[in-house]
């Protein structure tokens, strides 16, 4: 059973660029199959999808965000990451890693979630 | 970008009830379609895709229906573990995106 477990700031200064590690566990990303996708939530508000990584590092993102958004994977540590510049209080989110069975489907499992929040 | 209308945005029920949430999309999506449950704090779990297909663990109580551009999530018979908010998310087109939300709150 694969599980995802994001880590990272949880309080970034405005016009700076945050950054997440979501860390897989009970399975290779590597073994292909799997794209590895960010989503967000603003507080208390609906889900949007940021954007996705394939283990040998193609990617696609969210044309609403793509300016602002890189992600990449790191095969040795299992982990894959997101980077997301020039941040504002718009960017204040509770932010998911995610897994989909292939480059088109549905998010499962997901990861318990990090809130970060944009301050000054 | 394809957009989607779900509804209500609030439901009031009580245990045993049959509830349904509807999904409506802004242009057609054939089966391409998720629904989400989340409740509080936690994130959301997979109930079904490709709109009528039960992921593995989810109780029979839940079913899904419709294709093209009208969907539904049916409860059959409301246990209060299932007071939470639901979401559904289509995965025809990036980028992939998911309803407002229906949250499910105990009448």
């Amino acid at each position: 059973q694969v599980q995802l477990q994001e880590s990272g700031p949880g309080l970034v200064k405005p016009s700076q660029t945050l950054s997440l590690t979501c860390t897989v566990s009970g399975g290779s990303i590597s073994s292909g199959g799997y794209y590895w996708s960010w989503i967000r939530q603003h507080p208390g508000k609906g889900l949007e999808w940021i954007g996705y990584i394939y283990y040998s590092g193609s990617t696609y993102y969210n044309p609403s965000l793509k300016s602002r958004v890189t992600i990449s994977v790191d095969t040795s540590k299992n982990q894959f990451s997101l980077k997301l510049s020039s941040v504002t209080a718009a960017d204040t989110a509770v932010y998911y890693c995610a897994s989909t069975p292939s480059s088109v489907g549905w998010f499962d499992p997901w990861g318990q979630g990090t809130l970060v929040t944009v301050s000054s | 970008v394809i957009w989607m209308t779900q509804s209500p945005s609030l439901l009031s029920a009580s245990t045993g009830d049959r509830v349904t949430i509807s999904c409506r999309m802004s242009q057609g999506i054939s089966s391409y379609l998720a629904w989400y449950q989340q409740k509080p704090g936690k994130a959301p779990e997979l109930l079904i895709y490709a709109a009528s297909t039960l992921q593995s663990g989810v109780p029979s109580r839940f079913s899904g229906s419709g294709s093209g551009t009208d969907f539904t999530l049916t409860i059959s018979c409301l246990q209060s573990e299932d007071f939470a908010t639901y979401y559904c998310q289509q995965y025809y087109s990036s980028p992939y995106t998911f309803g407002q939300g229906t949250k499910l709150e105990i009448k």
